[in-house]
């Protein structure tokens, strides 16, 4: 149990066009959703928090203009890279907790998306 | 905010050597504690998590992880490493009732056959 899924796993786009990326809870209710950047032989780094049905909380230093999360449903969360540019090139990772069966504070990790913008 | 810190970005090892990981986190109250593991092209996996009781905690694959309270530390061991334990292993921390998972920068684990 406790899958997460993301689509696509990768992509190519030129500069100036937009990108989506969708996450998806499997087989469990995600109230919560998190986005991540993970630059080569580097860290994850939190870029946002998805809630279900509210606005996301951006971390500092990301772009909300740039970077739309929609959480539309207790298991879909989609971020859009709107007009992305060669340095928006990166592998995005999705993160999703479930909040049932006593393992709120865990998050479970999507396969990733691969990001290259020419 | 908390932060973590990992040491030691690379590192190889023969097999049926014993490994251990540091992990040091900054945050003064009370935190939950995972390691995770990316096995080449795979994702994310949870080794295993400390919420709390026993310090000492015990994963898959013959891992484990003791957090001492009193160094801010959690780091991870294994008795033994095999070839597919080869990976990158990261220590993450949240602040009970936070969200938010702030990530070491990984260790890049190379077991030689």
């Amino acid at each position: 149990g406790a899958v997460v899924s993301q689509h696509p796993s990768w992509v190519i786009c030129k500069s100036g066009t937009s990108v989506k990326i969708e996450c998806r809870s499997l087989d469990f209710q995600a109230t919560t959703m998190f986005w991540y950047r993970q630059f080569p032989k580097q860290s994850l780094m939190l870029m946002a928090t998805s809630n279900e049905g509210s606005k996301a909380t951006y971390e500092q230093g990301v772009e909300k203009d740039k970077f739309l999360i929609n959480h539309a449903s207790l298991t879909l969360s989609t971020l859009t890279v709107t007009s992305a540019h060669p340095e928006d090139s990166s592998f995005y990772i999705c993160s999703a907790r479930d909040l049932g069966g006593g393992r709120s504070y865990e998050q479970y990790f999507g396969p990733g998306t691969r990001l290259t913008v020419t | 905010a908390q932060s973590v810190s990992q040491h030691n970005h690379h590192v190889i090892l023969s097999e049926a050597a014993s490994l251990e990981l540091g992990c040091n986190y900054s945050y003064g109250g009370t935190v939950n504690l995972f390691w995770y593991v990316q096995y080449p092209g795979q994702h994310l996996q949870l080794l295993l998590k400390y919420f709390s009781g026993d310090p000492l905690v015990k994963g898959i694959k013959g891992f484990e992880a003791e957090f001492i309270k009193s160094k801010f530390s959690f780091n991870l061991r294994k008795p033994s490493v095999q070839w597919s334990d080869t990976a990158e292993y990261f220590c993450a921390v949240n602040a009970r009732g936070n969200n938010r998972l702030a990530f070491g920068k990984g260790n890049q684990v190379v077991v030689i056959p």
